[in-house]
């Protein structure tokens, strides 16, 4: 199998446009996660979902939607981008946190440049 | 609220030597810990995690971590390090009454030949 897949790998944007950033799995996973990592801030949860139709807030949620219509997809859309938004957003998946197979699985990233 | 904190940027060691990479954590309930390493240029890659049982958990590449309740702790160590050991490590932890996996800001790993 694939893993967690994410698309695009590299994209920029200007400022105020708005985009979606795909993330697939196909371990039949139900949690699933965005995490934006910044030098000097290590990695800082953006929005999380534990199941299909559930998504929560995390640690750094202001400008970024989700939502999660099947168990495989999870979209994180940027509503108008702001330069603050460059950065490398990372996709991540696992069973749910009470299962004791829970293990995050990443993927590879996508690089955001907003000029 | 769940926090983790790796208190070094940067650890330096020798080839063949012990190394050390430090984790603190806090939580209002109980710890679910875990650490993953990054290479350059990729994603993050499992090591090892901490539910409940034995406080010396091993994990992948040799590396082990003692999860320390008193003094809120889960250092990662290897007994003798590899230069290809060379890499980002992060810290991360989730409280088992809530469903965020919170990360530290990581440790840069160099191993020296």
């Amino acid at each position: 199998n694939a893993g967690v897949t994410q698309t695009p790998k590299f994209q920029v944007l200007k400022t105020g446009q708005s985009m979606t950033l795909q993330c697939a799995q196909d371990m039949n996973h139900e949690y699933m996660s965005w995490y934006r990592q910044d030098p000097g801030m290590g990695l800082r949860l953006i929005h999380y979902s534990v199941g299909a139709g559930i998504t929560d807030q995390g640690e750094v949620p202001n400008g970024y939607n989700v939502s999660r219509s099947t168990t495989e997809d999870f979209p994180l859309r940027l509503l108008s981008a702001a330069p603050s938004q460059t950065s490398v957003y990372f996709c991540a998946s696992s069973f749910h946190p009470l299962d004791s197979r829970e293990t995050q699985y990443f993927g590879p990233g996508t690089r955001l440049l907003v000029l | 609220a769940q926090s983790v904190a790796q208190p070094e940027d940067q650890v330096n060691v020798a080839e063949g030597n012990p190394l050390t990479v430090k984790c603190t954590y806090s939580v209002s309930g109980n710890p679910y810990l875990f650490w993953y390493v990054q290479y350059p240029n990729r994603g993050l890659q499992f090591l090892l995690k901490y539910i409940t049982g034995d406080n010396l958990v091993k994990g992948s590449y040799g590396f082990e971590a003692e999860f320390n309740k008193s003094q809120t702790s889960f250092h990662l160590k290897k007994p003798s390090a590899l230069v290809s050991d060379s890499a980002l490590y992060f810290c991360a932890v989730r409280d088992d009454g809530d469903d965020k996996i919170i990360f530290g800001k990581g440790t840069r790993l160099h191993i020296l030949p």
